[in-house]
């Protein structure tokens, strides 16, 4: 009964390299979250997908930043040309179905990303 | 926005009830509260939601008031382990896209002492 993996658990990266985080939703789950937690702050919200579909990327930033969620494999985030102020802990979560309201988010444990 | 309010903190005797209150005043007759918690270098964790009537499951009792303007989450007996930010979410209102976020507040720090 797997929950929603992510990896890797911590990564570093130079300013300027290109940062890959992987999320693998909940078995049965179609819809994945992102959301950033920086230091001492609450988690933001970054971008909603379903599969092969952005659903709501309002919170993203515009440069740098993408996310998809592929027929097959994972959901993946990448930041391009990482800066300091990237350094954070990325949440992927996952639901089941398009019932948002009704339907919890689980959340996976996140990958620590530091930029040096 | 945030659509609710907590305390920053609170504290529980382990073996005892931790009651933690959330305001949500402007809350809509459609939308669901949720309670998370965010134990220290974890993933938020999911532990009940509801809608107008009171809740219950393994981890938790949600009591939400008859004008739905305000609920406690319910810890009936709190261990050690239970010591995390407890967040209180009222799902952002708006069609299509946007219904797929939750936002996270400050939330409440609760600390469980032996």
């Amino acid at each position: 009964n797997a929950g929603v993996m992510q990896n890797p658990r911590h990564l570093v990266r130079r300013r300027g390299q290109e940062a890959r985080l992987r999320c693998s939703p909940m078995k049965g789950h179609s819809h994945v979250y992102w959301y950033r937690q920086l230091p001492e702050e609450g988690l933001k919200f970054m971008v909603y997908l379903q599969k092969e579909n952005i659903i709501d990327e309002s919170g993203m930033p515009k440069e740098r930043f993408s996310a998809e969620f592929p027929k097959e494999g994972p959901s993946i985030l990448r930041i391009q040309q990482v800066v300091r102020g990237d350094s954070a802990a990325y949440f992927c979560a996952s639901s089941q179905s398009g019932q948002p309201r009704r339907e919890a988010q689980h959340f996976g444990d996140g990958t620590r990303l530091s930029i040096l | 926005d945030a659509k609710t309010t907590q305390p920053p903190s609170m504290d529980c005797a382990e073996g005892r009830a931790a009651n933690l209150p959330c305001n949500h005043s402007t809350i809509s007759g459609n939308e669901y509260v949720y309670w998370y918690r965010q134990i220290h270098s974890q993933g938020p964790q999911y532990i009940i939601h509801g809608l107008k009537n009171n809740e219950t499951n393994e981890m938790a009792s949600l009591i939400i008031t008859e004008d739905r303007k305000s609920s406690t989450l319910i810890l009936p007996h709190a261990t050690l382990r239970d010591t995390a930010v407890y967040y209180c979410i009222v799902r952002t209102p708006g069609g299509g896209s946007t219904l797929g976020r939750l936002y996270f507040g400050r939330g409440t720090q609760l600390t469980v002492w032996p």
